[in-house]
């Protein structure tokens, strides 16, 4: 069982939709969240990050941790065109070092 | 500002073939790391370094050396290329937090025939 878990979509939503991505992980170790955003032929850049649980806005974007059921979210209002790429979800572990990849989730936003 | 650049972009070889992929930062990171990209398996580290002169394994380390004599070079060398390790391989640099998230290069895409 991978240590991160993620629904691998694809995914297809129209424009102005609301989108809902998510990941479970399994060690709780893992004190650090985060959601990277992956556009066609190019490499993962952050777009999110959270410690511990709660939630954190970032424009239209909104980041969601559950430490006790061990579940991470991310939220985009008013989806865009734009915003179709690939979403990856990952953890870290402090004293790991090393940050654990879901295996993303592909978003596609019709105009 | 470049960031993280990999070179090759495109690289086909054939079976037994050996090969370096190169990875360079100019962000003064001490921290780099590889990972492949394969469909269905998201991101998976292959090696990692703290530092200039030290490095470590990650989670799919089989067939693949690395060093780091410079804080600005990260070469990965595949000893015999097999097709298994066909992939998307991406380079990484700098930390976790929000302040110094990991930079990844744009990856090499490799085929191994």
């Amino acid at each position: 069982q991978k240590e991160v878990e993620q629904d691998p979509g694809p995914l297809s939503v129209p424009e102005g939709a609301i989108v809902s991505l998510n990941c479970t992980y399994s060690n709780s170790a893992f004190q650090y969240f985060m959601w990277y955003r992956q556009y066609s032929r190019k490499g993962p850049e952050l777009l999110m990050y959270t410690y511990s649980s709660g939630n954190k806005e970032d424009g239209r974007f909104t980041a969601q941790v559950d430490k006790s059921s061990k579940y991470i979210s991310l939220f985009i209002r008013d989806s865009q065109p734009s915003d179709s790429a690939t979403y990856l979800c990952a953890a870290f572990s402090g004293s790991a070092r090393q940050l654990t990849f879901g295996s993303g989730t592909q978003l596609t936003v019709l105009p | 500002n470049a960031g993280v650049t990999q070179t090759p972009k495109f690289q086909v070889l054939k079976t037994g073939q050996s090969m370096t992929l190169q990875c360079a930062q100019d962000m003064n990171h001490e921290y780099m790391s590889w990972y492949r990209q394969d469909p269905g398996m998201g991101l998976r580290l292959i090696h990692y370094s703290v530092g200039a002169g030290i490095t470590d394994q990650g989670e799919v380390p089989n067939g693949y050396n690395v060093s780091r004599s410079t804080t600005e070079d990260f070469p990965l060398r595949l000893l015999s290329a097999a097709p298994s390790q066909t992939s998307v391989y991406f380079c990484a640099t700098g930390g976790v937090g929000v302040n110094s998230p990991l930079h990844f290069g744009n990856g090499t895409r490799l085929t191994v025939t």
